[in-house]
């Protein structure tokens, strides 16, 4: 079985630049989240989907991030524009829906760097 | 966000066993502990969780305090694959203020000699 996939691994770009990062999660995972590490801080949580439906997206720093997930499958995180302070590593993780027991599938993440 | 308290940075010799404390004094009675792992230039990988009993699986134990308010990860033999930075986490259900998802602290930073 497929893990969660991450697509790019790795993304240079210029500051005012748009990117799109993309998160394929395991099939039948109704849960995805975004998270992100940036350089020396924790590793912190920006949104969740259950299917298509933004459950919360309280993490999300300011309206330059834009998430979403078509059809309750595959998710897209966009920035634009790019700003330094978004250099980082971005996770995705998928999970079944449950009380909290269920596992946390993650991607090997994307690093952004903005320059 | 739910609080658990790890120590910086723990040591262990190849093939010792490696016992990683965590403290959660404010565990709620949903809350399950996790453990997830995070290996150099990879994402987090779950370890182990459990909600009050002792848990077992082929990469570690998880050690479960009566009063839930502190657990350990018990890492049998350590390999210097087990180099990594270990996460004590709480999650709560996928419904509520907390939506099942995960609280990241610094974690515990394992180095394992050979």
């Amino acid at each position: 079985e497929a893990g969660v996939t991450q697509f790019p691994s790795h993304s240079v770009i210029e500051k005012g630049q748009t990117v799109t990062l993309r998160c394929d999660p395991i099939s039948g995972h109704d849960n995805l989240y975004w998270y992100r590490r940036v350089m020396g801080k924790e590793i912190k949580f920006l949104l969740h989907f259950v299917k298509e439906s933004k459950q919360d997206e309280s993490g999300m720093p300011n309206n330059r991030f834009l998430a979403e997930r078509t059809g309750g499958t595959y998710s897209t995180l966009k920035v634009q524009p790019a700003e330094l302070e978004d250099s980082g590593v971005y996770f995705c993780a998928s999970s079944l829906v449950g009380q909290g027991g269920t596992e946390a599938f993650f991607g090997q993440g994307t690093r952004l760097t903005v320059v | 966000d739910a609080k658990t308290t790890q120590p910086n940075s723990m040591e262990s010799n190849e093939e010792e066993p490696v016992h990683l404390p965590c403290n959660h004094s404010t565990i709620s009675g949903t809350d399950y502990i996790h453990w997830y792992r995070q290996l150099p230039s990879q994402g987090p990988e779950y370890v182990i969780h459990g909600l009050t009993s002792n848990v077992n699986n082929r990469m570690a134990s998880l050690a479960i305090a009566e009063d839930r308010k502190s657990s350990t990860l018990i890492l049998h033999r350590a390999t210097l694959r087990d180099a990594a930075v270990y996460y004590c986490i709480l999650r709560g259900p996928d419904r509520g203020s907390t939506l099942g998802r995960l609280y990241f602290g610094r974690g515990t930073q394992l180095t394992v000699w050979p």
